[in-house]
C-alpha cells in the first residue's frame, strides 16, 4: 500500500552476520509493528512502538532488536543471524478512529544461510 | 492469553459454493476482530473489521462476518466465492489499547474453476 514501505525486499545473508530491515512510513502514524511470517504459525509480533523511542517487545523478541528516532522510520535488527530467522518479516502501521487496523508493507523475504 | 483460533487449515471449494471460515477468540472484556487477505506472494490487506455496535459485519469484495458473543466466534462468509478469491485468510484481534493484534494461523483457501 502507498504509504508505507519496507527495505529491502529480499535478502540472503550468512549466519552470525547483523542485519537490519527498514520501514519507512508516510502516514505519520503513531503505532508501528514488526511481525514475522512462517508457515503454520501466521503472523508473530516482533517488537512495536508507541511513538518516538518507545518501543516494546513483542511475543517473539528475542534475537531482534528495533530502533524508532523519528515518526517515520522503524528499524529492525537481527543481532546475530541464524537460520530460525528465515522468514517473510512484515512492518506494519496502527491507524486510529475510522481507519483503526494495520496496513503492511510488501514485506521482506530474509533468508540466513 | 488473549488469542485467536482458526481451525480450517485449508479449505477447497469450487467457483459458486458458499464459504464459512471459522474464527474463536478468548478475549475477555472489550475486543476487536478483524479479517486479512493475503493473495498469493503479496502482504495482508484489511477485509473488514469489527468493534461494537450490529455484529453482522460488512466488508470488501462481497465478504462478511458475524460476531456471536456466546460463541466467541467471528466467522467469515461469503454466498459466492470466485476463483480470485483464491488466498489466505486470517482472523485477529486485540483488546485496544496499543493495538496489539493477535493473529490466528490462517487458512488457506483454493477455489477450483
Amino acid at each position: 500500500d502507498a504509504g508505507i514501505t519496507q527495505s529491502p525486499r529480499h535478502k540472503v545473508t550468512e549466519t552470525g552476520t547483523p542485519v537490519t530491515l527498514r520501514c519507512h512510513q508516510t502516514e505519520n502514524h503513531r503505532y508501528m509493528y514488526w511481525y514475522r511470517q512462517d508457515p503454520g504459525h501466521g503472523l508473530r509480533l516482533i517488537h512495536y512502538s508507541y511513538g518516538v523511542k518507545d518501543t516494546d517487545k513483542g511475543e517473539v523478541s528475542d534475537g531482534y532488536s528495533v530502533s524508532r528516532s523519528k515518526t517515520e522510520d522503524f528499524l529492525l535488527t537481527l543481532e546475530s543471524a541464524t537460520s530460525s530467522q528465515t522468514s517473510v518479516y512484515f512492518c506494519a502501521i496502527g491507524g486510529t478512529g475510522v481507519n483503526y487496523g494495520y496496513t503492511f508493507g510488501s514485506g521482506t523475504r530474509l533468508t540466513v544461510v | 492469553a488473549q488469542s485467536v483460533s482458526q481451525h480450517n487449515h485449508h479449505v477447497i471449494l469450487s467457483e459458486a459454493a458458499s464459504l464459512e471460515l471459522g474464527c474463536n477468540y478468548s478475549y475477555g472484556g472489550t475486543v476487536n476482530l478483524f479479517w486479512y487477505v493475503q493473495y498469493p506472494g503479496q502482504h495482508l490487506q484489511l477485509l473488514l473489521k469489527y468493534f461494537s455496535g450490529d455484529p453482522l459485519v460488512k466488508g470488501i469484495k462481497g465478504f462478511e462476518a458475524e460476531f456471536i458473543k456466546s460463541k466467541f466466534s467471528f466467522n467469515l462468509r461469503k454466498p459466492s466465492v470466485q476463483w480470485s478469491d483464491t488466498a489466505e485468510y486470517f482472523c485477529a484481534g486485540d483488546s485496544g489499547g496499543y493495538q496489539k493484534v493477535t493473529f490466528g494461523t490462517g487458512t488457506k483457501l483454493q477455489v477450483i474453476p
